[in-house]
């Protein structure tokens, strides 16, 4: 089945360490994006890439990092630095020359 | 500056009444495009519908239907004849070309009563 897989679902994690989420695309899609989702607001942008190897801040990337190694692959890390890590975060991606962002189902990350 | 406002934070109705969702959009661009998104419990966001901005005719697409006026700057979503699967969080958004980087609203929470 093509789509966006985002793993894993639910984790949880202590304060203090890195975690890095997952989100792969067998879409061959182009541009891959990442956006967090607190309890109860809309959706913000962490980071996007609309190329490998190429990426950009979005509107809250303090505390997050990326790569862009391969087309099909957009790894979010949170690091200690992000203060405020606990949320649901959601991986998309949009094919070349389209101008619609399909969405992953989706990460919890916890942080105690 | 570019902002999606949602003034309904939740609205509930009973199974197969119509629902109207508002959304006000501010940009001083004149090619942009419009979404909403479905957010049921499970999480994931779902595609519904896009509009682009020179492009003011509306459409109906099984129970959905969109209500696009750039006078107004408004981009309004209507269920008719809700079902309890209709249920969900939605989102309107706004993006642009070249990056395509959606602006979301803050979401109306609809919940369809049996």
């Amino acid at each position: 089945d093509g789509g966006i897989t985002q793993s894993p679902k639910y984790l949880f994690r202590k304060e203090g360490q890195n975690v890095t989420l997952s989100c792969e695309q067998n879409l061959n899609h182009d541009a891959m994006y990442w956006y967090r989702q607190d309890p109860g607001q809309g959706l913000r942008l962490i980071y996007y890439s609309q190329i490998v190897n190429d990426f950009q801040k979005g509107d809250i990337a303090e505390g997050y990092s990326v790569s862009r190694e391969k087309k099909e692959s957009f790894p979010l890390t949170v690091t200690s630095a992000q203060k405020n890590p606990t949320a649901f975060y959601l991986c998309a991606s949009r094919p070349r020359g389209g101008n619609t962002i399909y969405f992953g189902e989706g990460s919890w990350l916890t942080v105690v | 500056a570019q902002k999606v406002t949602q003034a309904q934070t939740e609205i509930s109705v009973v199974e197969k009444e119509d629902v109207t969702l508002d959304c006000v959009y501010e940009t001083r661009d004149t090619t942009y495009y419009l979404f909403w998104y479905k957010q049921p419990p499970s999480g994931e966001l779902v595609f519904l519908i896009r509009r682009n901005s020179f492009d003011e005719q509306n459409e109906i697409s099984g129970r959905y239907s969109w209500n696009f006026q750039k006078s107004t700057s408004s981009f309004n979503f209507t269920i008719t004849a809700s079902q309890v699967v209709d249920s969900a969080v939605y989102f309107c958004a706004l993006s642009f070309p070249n990056d395509y980087k959606l602006s979301f609203g803050a979401g109306t929470t609809v919940t369809v009563r049996a």
